[in-house]
Formats: structure tokens, sequence, C-alpha cells
């Protein structure tokens, strides 16, 4: 099973900060990676697919890079909706993995 | 409109039974990449199953013959029948349409409490 690592834990950001969120496999996923954010109580939505695709009616604000086993979620300058928890996602490797998410909170 | 509306959680003690239901509109459930994930309380994300076009399931080690995917064609539903439950198994459970490998469209979630 691959591994997905998040760092960090916790990021204590301000609105208007570029936020930059890490996601490392334990094998390559190729460029295989997803991201979602989830709010409390909320189911999680779909950001980010095959590394760098915004879903649909996502923002410009958040970008994806990486491949291999080394990926990040940017969020160019923080608005007061994405204070969330992001989870990375990898499909190379069926039926996929999460990692274990990190929370963007106001600093 | 795409929606997905689980219900059938609820509370039950451990070794019991639960159905979970999955009511689908927007598209079709058997043309399509059909999930369940769950996530227990202040936790990540966990693959529960997964239910390709062709009708076969994949299940995750940890509910494997403990928990059944089916689904119905004619009420564009998707169902999940666990038994033998644990209090390990205590979650919220979503299901979701998969494309590209990725759950795109998610459920409101359900949530299953397992406690004597």
């Amino acid at each position: 099973e691959i591994v997905l690592t998040q760092s960090p834990a916790t990021l204590s950001l301000s609105p208007g900060e570029r936020a930059t969120l890490s996601c490392r496999a334990s094998q390559s996923v190729s460029s295989y990676l997803a991201w979602y954010q989830q709010k409390p109580g909320q189911a999680p939505r779909l950001l980010i697919y095959d590394t760098f695709n915004r879903a649909t009616g996502i923002p410009a604000r958040f970008s994806g890079s990486g491949s291999g086993t080394d990926f990040t979620l940017t969020i160019s300058s923080l608005e007061p909706e994405d204070f969330a928890v992001y989870y990375c996602q990898q499909r190379n490797n069926w039926p996929g993995t999460f990692g274990q998410g990190t929370k963007v909170e106001i600093k | 409109e795409v929606q997905l509306v689980e219900s059938g959680g609820g509370l039950i003690q451990p070794g019991g039974s639960l159905r979970l239901s999955c009511a689908v509109s927007g598209f079709t459930v058997a043309t399509n990449y059909m999930s369940w994930v769950r996530q227990a309380p202040g936790q990540g994300l966990e693959w529960v199953s997964v239910t390709y076009a062709d009708g076969n399931t994949h299940c995750a080690d940890s509910v494997k013959g403990r928990f059944t995917v089916s689904r119905d064609s004619s009420k564009n539903m998707l169902y999940l029948q666990m038994d033998s439950l644990r209090a390990e198994d205590t979650a919220v459970y979503y299901c979701a349409r998969i494309i590209r490998g990725h759950p795109d469209y998610w459920g409101q979630g359900t949530l299953v409490t397992v406690s004597s």
C-alpha cells in the first residue's frame, strides 16, 4: 500500500497569505494525485485531480504541482473560506489511499 | 444536478448489521465507478469499497468478508451491507462517484455508531 504523508499537520496563516501544503508518497504515484478540501460537518470537496487540474468551479488561487513522490498544493492568497482541512489522495495504486490531512487555521 | 444522499446510519451494537443506502440523481450508478469512503470521528478518510461499472467490487482488507456492496439499477441506488460490526467501524460513511480514479461528487454522509 502506498502511504501518503502530508506536511505540516497544521498551518497557521492569515487571510491574504500564501499557503503551501506538501504531500509525499512512499513510492511513485506518477501524476495521479488529487487534493480535497473538507470543512467541519461537510463532505470533502475535490479541488485538484491528476496533480494540477482544477475541478469544476474551483478558483484559480488553488494550484497543484509535482510528480512522482512529491506534490504541492498552493493557495496563492487565502480567503476566509479556505480555512479547512486538506487531504491528498493517490490513484496510481488502485483503489488509492489518502493522506492524513493538513489543517489550515487562522493565525 | 448531481446529488448523492446516504441514509441508514444509526446506533448499533457490536456484532450487529446495518444497511446503508445511497440515492443518486444526475448520473447513472450502473455506468460509473462508485465508492464508499468512511471517516472515523476526528480522523482522516479511509476507502471502504470501490464498485466498478461492470458490477465488480473491491473492498478494503479491514471490511472484507463483513461488508458487501450492491446496487439497484432500476432505483439508481448503491448499498453497503455491513455485518459483524465492530467498534472500529464507527464513522461517517460517504458514498461518492469516482471519475479518473478520484471521488468527485460526494454525499453528505451518514453516521454509524457501533457501541453497546
